[in-house]
């Protein structure tokens, strides 16, 4: 079963707005981390919040993370064209020292023009 | 290098054939892992190394796969007897160490289609 699961699976919105994507996942971690992925390729690191770590901000970035809840959340203000990606978030998992990441599903964003 | 080189970045193979995907990390990264990514779905792991060691290898799917690194630096993925469920993206990644703070760089993938 996948460590993460990212919600919704596909969103689209207008330029301009704010998207936001969740993730959940099931055990305890060390980190969450979120990519994005163009045109199904190589994906790019975007951000990564420790577990003692409640928010935190990068540009137009903002990732979120409750423990308790075992959830994150990513927000990207002012949405452009240009972010339309599939964006992923990782986990690694609390007990391993061999930086595996576990990879989401993917929440796939288009912004339309 | 500047980041993490993949090669080929297309292959068509026959069914039954051989593959050997290459990934070249960067320089000084001591963790390479490598996953697959069939359309449309999230990644799936398949091995991880440190140095030339591989610790984790539970994700290669069956025993036509394996994965090989040679000096702390390139890593070459093999499948063997190549079946049509193994049509994939294979995507490398590196990291400055085995400890997930680091992050992972990824290369732009192989595309395999299996024919």
């Amino acid at each position: 079963s996948q460590q993460g699961e990212e919600d919704p699976q596909a969103l689209s919105i207008q330029e301009g707005e704010n998207a936001t994507m969740n993730c959940s996942y099931k055990t305890s971690i060390n980190n969450l981390q979120w990519y994005r992925q163009n045109s199904g390729r190589g994906l790019v690191h975007l951000i990564l919040i420790r577990s003692n770590e409640r928010e935190k901000h990068s540009g137009r970035l903002r990732v979120t993370l409750d423990t308790s809840k075992k959830s994150s959340s990513l927000l990207i203000t002012a949405s452009r064209a240009a972010d339309t990606a599939s964006y992923f978030c990782a986990t690694d998992k609390g007990s391993s020292n061999t930086g595996k990441l576990i990879f989401g599903q993917g929440t796939t964003l288009q912004v339309k023009p | 290098g500047a980041g993490v080189s993949q090669s080929p970045s297309n292959k068509v193979t026959e069914k039954g054939k051989d593959v050997e995907l290459r990934c070249d990390p960067i320089s000084g990264h001591t963790a390479l892992y490598w996953y697959r990514q069939s359309l449309g779905q999230g990644l799936e792991f398949l091995i991880y190394f440190q140095g030339n060691s591989a610790p984790d290898k539970s994700g290669l799917p069956s025993d036509r796969f394996s994965a090989e690194r040679t000096g702390g630096s390139v890593s070459t993925l093999t499948i063997q007897r190549t079946q049509q469920e193994d049509s994939a993206v294979y995507l490398c990644a590196s990291s400055f160490s085995g400890h997930s703070s680091y992050g992972y760089t990824f290369g732009s993938g192989t595309r395999l289609t299996v024919v």
